[in-house]
């Protein structure tokens, strides 16, 4: 299994709304990571996991939370955001985050809050 | 810190054309070089890297890179492009204890004419 899978595709949620998003991968990878992009704008990095913890944080605000349970899995939890927080939300993995190995990306979460 | 340039916004090539995308970076040492290809509303897809070694870099889909460090460059190339091609280009740049955090250029979006 070479690939990292997220769900739901797309998602709309009303500024009150609590919804998470789900990142899956089953390559072994220690290192998980979510990123942000916007129309036309390149990928702009939120936080990184390796070995389960965080180990990046990039000032996100608190209305995103992230989560890794397990090696496998990433959440991202979503609380009273704002429609300017409408994106595409990528998660990708690598093998570790120690070093610069390249990421596997998942085809990402088109959100968009109303 | 590091960074990325990509100069060209948007590129048209006929089909069967070569093809050269231009990638600058910014930073001290020797960085580690991604290029990573985009297709509408998907994720990143990995097309070559470069961590060190041969300068000149084969990757998937017949794309190879070539590393010049006098020019700070690292620029994507094809001999001949096919209309599959057409999709948002990225190059990116990771850094010695960086964490493994990319750092992405602003894209250029590739148009092949048939």
């Amino acid at each position: 299994d070479t690939e990292v899978t997220q769900t739901p595709k797309h998602l709309v949620m009303g500024m009150t709304n609590k919804k998470s998003l789900k990142c899956e991968q089953h390559m072994g990878h220690r290192a998980m990571y979510w990123y942000k992009q916007k129309a036309k704008k390149p990928p702009e990095l939120m936080f990184v996991y390796s070995y389960e913890k965080l180990s990046i944080n990039e000032s996100v605000p608190s209305r995103f939370s992230p989560e890794c349970p397990n090696s496998s899995l990433l959440n991202l939890h979503l609380h009273a955001l704002q429609p300017e927080d409408s994106a595409l939300y990528l998660c990708a993995s690598s093998q570790s985050a120690a070093d610069n190995y390249g990421y596997t990306f998942g085809s990402g979460t088109r959100l968009t809050v109303v | 810190a590091q960074s990325v340039t990509q100069p060209d916004i948007h590129i048209t090539v006929s089909e069967g054309a070569s093809l050269e995308l231009r990638c600058n970076y910014s930073y001290g040492a020797t960085p580690y070089l991604f290029w990573y290809v985009q297709s509408p509303g998907q994720g990143l897809q990995l097309l070559l890297k470069y961590f060190s070694g041969d300068t000149l870099v084969q990757g998937i889909k017949g794309f190879e890179a070539e590393f010049k460090r006098s020019q700070s460059s690292f620029n994507l190339r094809k001999p001949s492009v096919h209309w599959s091609d057409a999709a948002e280009y990225f190059c990116a740049v990771g850094v010695t204890g960086g964490g493994n955090k990319l750092t992405f250029g602003t894209g250029t979006q590739l148009k092949v004419e048939l």
